[in-house]
């Protein structure tokens, strides 16, 4: 199997504070990780791609030092979202590569709800 | 880099009629091209993929075509079912940039009984 899974399932929050969503590959080794955002009736968005072991990759329009990702071990990464407002508000996915897996197929948690007050 | 268009954003089919959606991409090295269904609130689930080194797959009443000339690539559900509602989305990845998939926009499919 490939199992994939995000830790809150969803999350309110107050503008100013930050929040950490955690994604695990439970049943796998996952040497990278990617963080997708999804606001309402849109498309998901590549944010960053997450190496373990080393910094992560932002896409173009991201800000790192507000989306904080670490990548600590090969079967968890983080992704904290610092000094939230409310536009920050949306549906957050990680996903999984599986090393042996063909080309380059990913596995997709079930995705974290954050509403920023 | 890579970009993916994605049409109709929506479509709305009686059941039992075969929908038809088209994506296209603007980077000839991608080489692996998913199809994802999404239901309300859920994680995006793999319903079929193709890679560049094939012209068509087929899976029961999901098929998929793949033109690398063109760089367009069409997902095909034959005899539609109101279940098959939902969103779908294309991607395309470049085995060169750590497998990252760039999403089309979606397609909405409504399925009427």
């Amino acid at each position: 199997g490939a199992v994939v899974s995000q830790h809150p399932s969803w999350v309110i929050c107050k503008s100013g504070t930050s929040v950490k969503i955690e994604c695990r590959s439970l049943d796998f080794q996952a040497t990278t990780m990617f963080w997708y955002r999804q606001f309402p009736k849109q498309s998901l968005m590549l944010m960053a791609t997450s190496n373990e072991g080393s910094k992560a990759t932002y896409e173009q329009g991201v800000e790192k030092d507000k989306f904080l990702i670490n990548h600590a071990s090969l079967t968890l990464s983080t992704l904290t979202v610092t000094s939230a407002h409310p536009e920050d508000s949306s549906f957050y996915i990680c996903s999984a590569g599986k090393p042996a897996a063909a080309y380059n197929e990913q596995f997709f948690g079930p995705g974290t709800r954050l509403t920023v007050l | 880099g890579e970009n993916v268009e994605q049409h109709p954003s929506t479509l709305s089919v009686q059941e039992g009629d075969s929908a038809v959606i088209k994506c296209t991409y603007s980077d000839s090295a991608s080489n692996y091209f998913p199809w994802y269904k999404q239901e309300l609130g859920k994680r995006p689930q793999l319903i079929i993929d193709i890679r560049s080194n094939v012209g068509e797959k087929k899976d029961q009443r999901i098929a998929v075509t793949l033109n690398k000339t063109a760089k367009h690539f069409s997902l095909h559900i034959t005899e539609t079912q109101p279940e098959d509602s939902a969103v779908y989305f294309c991607a395309a990845s470049m085995g060169n940039q750590g497998g990252k998939l760039i999403f089309g926009q979606g397609t909405e499919l409504s399925v009427k009984p």
